[in-house]
C-alpha cells in the first residue's frame, strides 16, 4: 500500500497568513493526488484534484503542487472560514490511501 | 443540485451487520461510481471500498475483505455498504463518496454524503 504523509500534523496561524501543509507519498505518484477539507461533524469536500486542479466552487486562495512523491496545498491569505483540517489521498494504486491529516487552528 | 444522503445512525452489537444506504439525485447515477469511506472517532480517513454503478464491479480494502459488501439499486438511485460480524473497533462515521475520473486518470470523491454514526457496543 501506499503510505501518505502529511506534515505538520497540526498548526496554528492567524487570518490573513498563508498556510502550506505538505503531503508526502512512499513512492512515485505522479499527479494522482487529491485534497480535502473537514470541518468537524461534517464530512469531507473536495478542494483539489490531480495535484494542481482547483474544484469548481472552491476560492482561488487554495493552491496545490508537486508531482512524483511531494505535495503541497497552500492557502495564500487564510479566511475565518479556513480553520478545519486537511487530507491528502492518493488515487494511483488501490487501496486509496489518505494523509493522517492536518488541522489548522486559531493562533 | 447534487445530494447523497445517507441513512441515519445505528446503535449493533458485536456479531451483527449493519446496512448503510446513500440516496443520490441530481446527476445520472450509472455514469459514477461510489466510494465508501469511515472515519473512527477522532481519527482520520480509511477507504473502504468501491463500487460502480454502471455494472457493479467492486474493488475493497484488503482488511475488509470477507465482511464488507457493497452494492447498488439503480431503480431508485441507491448505493448500499453493508459491514458483517461488527467489532467495536468498527465504531466509525460511515461516508459515501461519489467517484470521479479526471481525463488525466485521477479518481476523486467529488460529493459526499453526510455520514452514517455506527455504533458496536455490548
Amino acid at each position: 500500500d501506499i503510505q501518505m504523509t502529511q506534515s505538520p500534523s497540526s498548526l496554528s496561524a492567524s487570518v490573513g497568513d498563508r498556510v502550506t501543509i505538505t503531503c508526502r507519498a512512499s513512492q512515485s505518484i505522479s499527479t494522482y493526488l487529491n485534497w480535502y477539507q473537514q470541518n468537524p461533524g461534517k464530512a469531507p469536500k473536495l478542494l483539489i484534484y490531480a495535484a494542481s486542479n482547483l474544484q469548481s466552487e472552491v476560492p482561488s486562495r487554495f493552491s496545490g503542487g508537486g508531482s512524483g512523491t511531494d505535495f503541497t496545498l497552500t492557502i495564500s491569505s487564510l479566511q475565518p472560514e479556513d480553520f478545519a483540517t486537511y487530507y491528502c489521498q492518493q488515487s494511483y494504486s488501490s487501496p486509496l490511501t489518505f494523509g493522517g491529516g492536518t488541522k489548522v487552528d486559531v493562533k | 443540485q447534487i445530494q447523497l444522503v445517507q441513512s441515519g445512525a445505528e446503535v449493533k452489537k458485536p456479531g451483527a451487520s449493519v446496512k448503510v444506504s446513500c440516496k443520490a439525485s441530481g446527476y445520472t447515477f450509472i455514469n459514477y461510481g461510489f466510494s465508501w469511506v469511515r472515519q473512527a472517532p477522532g481519527q482520520g480517513l480509511e477507504w473502504m471500498g468501491w463500487i460502480s454503478a454502471y455494472h457493479g464491479n467492486t474493488n475493497y480494502a484488503q482488511n475488509l475483505q470477507g465482511r464488507v459488501t457493497m452494492t447498488t439499486d439503480t431503480s431508485t438511485s441507491t448505493a448500499y455498504m453493508d459491514l458483517r460480524s461488527l467489532r467495536s473497533d468498527d465504531t466509525a462515521v460511515y461516508f459515501c463518496g461519489r467517484g470521479t475520473y479526471y481525463g488525466s486518470g485521477t479518481y476523486s470523491l467529488d460529493y459526499w454524503g453526510q455520514g452514517t454514526l455506527v455504533t458496536v457496543s455490548s
